[in-house]
């Protein structure tokens, strides 16, 4: 089946460092792979997505590499603004009638 | 161009009441995905709906939990009798029916049962 594992967190860094969240998945057929953030007190958000292997998603500042051969979607941020500050959550997606799978989502907290 | 709306935001019950959970998907999404979100667990998937649909129900607790997604109005996820540990955060999610199209998230109803 499919999964999706998440580093352990909480992660608690000082402004303008650089930012690390690793992300591997397994998954049966060609995912779809996703970053959500999640602000205190509300809903998901998609901050970006990589519909195929070597694919970069960007946003925000944050970027993210599909690697099919170590099966990670590691998110990145040269430097991390206090506004960060946030759950992050990363998910697979493999196709019609499927559903989202989420890793258990890390907490970012950034320091002034 | 609302997002996914979902209601109510916080929703209070005593155990053996029932909850109703009602979302709104985006306006042109056919499919909606609700999940449940428990303190360090993250987010659990329970059930995909398709307009009078069931398509996935896989991570719905068998006994006393109930979806729909009638044709029209909202999609409504239903709890009977509910317990203390169904306290949670229910997120309702919708998408367009295309390969690979993000899901949308509504800011979710928070339910407590006292």
């Amino acid at each position: 089946g499919n999964s999706v594992t998440q580093m352990e967190g909480p992660v608690t860094l000082s402004e303008e460092a650089f930012l690390t969240i690793n992300c591997t998945y397994t998954a049966t057929g060609y995912p779809s792979l996703f970053w959500y953030v999640q602000y205190p007190g509300e809903g998901l958000q998609l901050l970006l997505k990589a519909t195929k292997a070597d694919d970069k998603g960007s946003n925000k500042g944050f970027e993210a590499t599909y690697r099919k051969e170590t099966t990670s979607f590691h998110l990145e941020k040269g430097s991390v603004q206090v506004s960060d500050s946030a759950v992050y959550f990363c998910a697979l997606y493999t196709g019609a009638n499927s559903k989202l799978t989420f890793g258990k989502g890390i907490t970012l907290s950034v320091r002034p | 161009n609302a997002g996914v709306m979902q209601n109510p935001r916080h929703l209070v019950r005593r155990r053996g009441q029932e909850a109703r959970l009602r979302c709104s998907p985006m306006k042109g999404h056919s499919h909606v995905y609700w999940y449940r979100q428990l303190p360090e667990e993250g987010l659990k998937f329970m059930v995909y709906l398709q307009k009078e649909n069931i398509i996935d129900e896989s991570g719905m607790p068998k006994e006393r939990f109930s979806a729909e997604f009638p044709k029209e109005g909202p999609s409504i996820l239903r709890i009977q009798q509910v317990v203390r540990g169904d306290s949670a955060a229910y997120f309702c999610a919708s998408s367009t029916s295309d390969w690979g199209s993000p899901l949308h998230f509504g800011n979710g109803t928070r339910l407590t049962v006292t």
